[in-house]
Parts: structure tokens; sequence; C-alpha cells
């Protein structure tokens, strides 16, 4: 299947500041998707991303605080803006049809775990 | 809306035995797929085993194997021989089968631990 990489895989930030993760597949892919997992948590889809289009957004999740490009079929960014320490998370990308992993079904990359102070 | 239930928030048994987790689901669609995901505490989701709801046969790979009732909405994950390594969060997933882009739909999840 295909490989999954995140970055950063923690970090530590302070309030009102913003960081950048990014997702990178070792393959092509139809569809990226970004999750949040709070403390003790599951999991709640952010958002899918779509290629060369805008993000379609859950209910309670808006693009001025998560802003989120897709600029090919093997990479996308999630931006968590403004930061709060509600927002310390885990936050997972995941992935959907391409000629490594099936359709109908996601993987899942290895998570960012991000903590705001 | 799917909802997805697991209602065993947490589980524990001796290594080699066969343990079973729960997972029961709402839905109104008649085409869709179920998961089950393990967490282990490196927090990378890692598929378990798939099924397609129009699929009566129950999915298997390896030690893992599940119990699907359609009717019951019942999805629940058997897992024999069980090892250390199985030691993780297990979550049960709903994704519709419709075209295009579906979200997971996760269960609360259950934190199963194997003793030696």
């Amino acid at each position: 299947s295909a490989v999954i990489s995140q970055k950063p895989s923690r970090d530590i930030c302070q309030r009102g500041t913003s960081l950048t993760i990014q997702c990178q597949v070792d393959s092509q892919v139809t569809m990226m998707f970004w999750y949040r997992q709070q403390p003790g948590q599951s999991l709640t889809l952010i958002a899918t991303a779509n290629q060369g289009s805008e993000a379609t957004y859950e209910s309670g999740f808006v693009i001025d605080k998560f802003p989120i490009s897709r600029p090919n079929l093997t990479f996308s960014t999630l931006t968590v803006s403004n930061m709060s320490p509600e927002d310390s998370s885990i936050y997972l990308c995941s992935v959907e049809g391409g000629s490594q992993t099936s359709t109908d079904t996601q993987y899942f990359g290895p998570g960012t775990r991000l903590t705001v102070l | 809306a799917q909802t997805v239930t697991q209602s065993q928030p947490e589980m524990s048994v001796q290594e080699a035995e066969t343990v079973t987790l729960s997972c029961t689901y709402d839905t109104s669609e008649s085409n869709y797929y179920l998961f089950w995901y393990k967490q282990p505490p490196s927090r990378q989701m890692i598929l378990v085993i798939r099924q397609e709801a129009y699929k009566q046969q129950n999915a298997t790979e390896n030690r893992f194997s599940v119990n699907f009732q359609k009717a019951a909405k019942s999805f629940s994950l058997k897992i024999s021989d069980s090892q250390l390594g199985d030691t993780a969060m297990y979550f049960c997933a709903f994704m519709k089968g419709l075209q295009g882009a579906q979200k997971l739909v996760f269960g609360q999840g259950t934190r199963l631990t194997i003793n030696p």
C-alpha cells in the first residue's frame, strides 16, 4: 500500500500562532482527508482536500481556521491558524483511491501531535 | 446521520486468548463499508479489516475476523490467539458506499490490553 508521511510528527506551539502540517504520499491518490483526534477522543473529519479545487469542510470547521492546500495528487497541507489550547490534538491525514491503495478504503498517515500552550 | 457505537471502553485478556470487540451502527443506507482500525501508542491508524455491506461472507485477515450481522447492524471483531502487539485502541468505522469522497464515521474506541 502507499507510504504516507506527515511533518512535523509533533510540535509545541504558543497560542495565537499558526502551524502548517504536511502530508506526503509516495504515489498519486485521488482523495486526501484531514481528521482531528482530540485527547482521549475518536477521530472527526475536518475536510476533504480536493486537487485543483477548494477543500470541502465538515460542519463546525471553517477555512479561515483550517486552510488546506492540495497542489498535486501526492501532497496536501493543513494549517491550524490562530491556535488556542483547545486546538491541542492529533491531526491525521488519510488517502483513498490510487495505484497503491484500494478505493473505498482510507489509509492513514502517522499523525501530528500538536500541543498549544 | 450515521452513528457508530462501541459499548466496551476497555477490555483486557491474557496472551493467546480470543477476544471479541463489539460495534453497532445506525444507518438508512443500503450500500456501505465497515472497518476496524487499530491505533497503538504510536498513534498511527492501521487498517485491520474491511467489510462490504453487500457481501454476506464475513471478512477475515489471518487472526482477525468479523461477525457482520446486517439486519442487527452489528459488526464485531474477533481476535484469535491474541498477541502482546495487539495491545491498542480499536476503532470501528462506517463509510457510505457512494460515489466521490466519503468520510469515515468512527466509534469512540475500545482500549484493548493483552497481558503476558
